[in-house]
């Protein structure tokens, strides 16, 4: 059974990058999308991203200035950056596998909140 | 991007069955049949429900149903049961912004 599990930091200052990272475990990283996906408290999902096991990358538009997601498969990991946070950044943060057909395994999702 | 269009609410009472709809344009659900589905309560991560407009994850109960019709998806829950009571979201593969969400909707279970 594949699992995933987001870390890093809870509280990220106004201004600075949020740096997450997925840990997958129980299943290969390779041949597949590994994405990032976010919900404000109490609002919907939003798709920010995804990188493919060799490393190419397909950003949501209205983040894509601001994102980085990067795969270490030697580590079966992969990361979210998102630059100059807003208040508007807070959420939940989830990552996720897609197999082409949806997303079919999520991490349980860790809360950023961007606050001074 | 625009998000795809959910009614914010949809209720039934046990062992009715409710439908819930999902409209997108000719740029996402109209173009591609990569339409999913994803169950979500409280404080929990999203679950994947209906893939491919109307396949079922091995596993998954049968009372769940998808299909789609021009720009619009529809998943239907048959034999509505206390725990289908839960947030309902679609997504669909897009032209422009290569994936979508809906706007979710809040299934009640009278």
């Amino acid at each position: 059974q594949v699992q995933l599990q987001e870390s890093g930091p809870g509280l990220v200052k106004p201004s600075e990058t949020l740096s997450l990272t997925c840990t997958v475990s129980g299943g290969s990283i390779s041949s597949l999308y590994w994405t990032w996906i976010r919900q404000p408290p109490g609002k919907g999902l939003e798709w920010i991203g995804y990188v493919y096991s060799s490393g190419g990358t397909s950003y949501n538009p209205s983040l894509k200035s601001r994102v980085t997601i990067s795969v270490d498969t030697s580590n079966s990991q992969f990361s979210l950056s998102l630059s100059s946070v807003t208040a508007a950044d807070t959420a939940v943060y989830y990552c996720a596998r897609d197999n082409t057909r949806g997303f079919d395994f999520w991490g349980q999702g860790t809360l950023v909140s961007v606050s001074s | 991007q625009t998000a795809l269009t959910q009614p914010a609410s949809v209720s039934g009472s046990p062992g009715q069955s409710i439908t819930i709809s999902c409209t997108g344009t000719s740029s996402d659900i109209g173009a591609y049949d990569y339409v999913s589905w994803y169950q979500q309560h409280p404080g929990k991560a999203p679950k994947l429900i209906i893939y491919q407009v109307s396949d079922r994850p091995s596993g998954l109960s049968n009372r769940f149903s998808g299909s789609k019709s021009g720009n619009t998806a529809s998943l239907t829950i048959s034999g509505l049961q206390a725990e289908d009571e839960a947030d309902y979201y679609c997504s669909s593969y897009s032209s422009s912004t290569t994936h979508v969400f809906g706007t979710g909707t809040r299934v009640s279970v009278l």
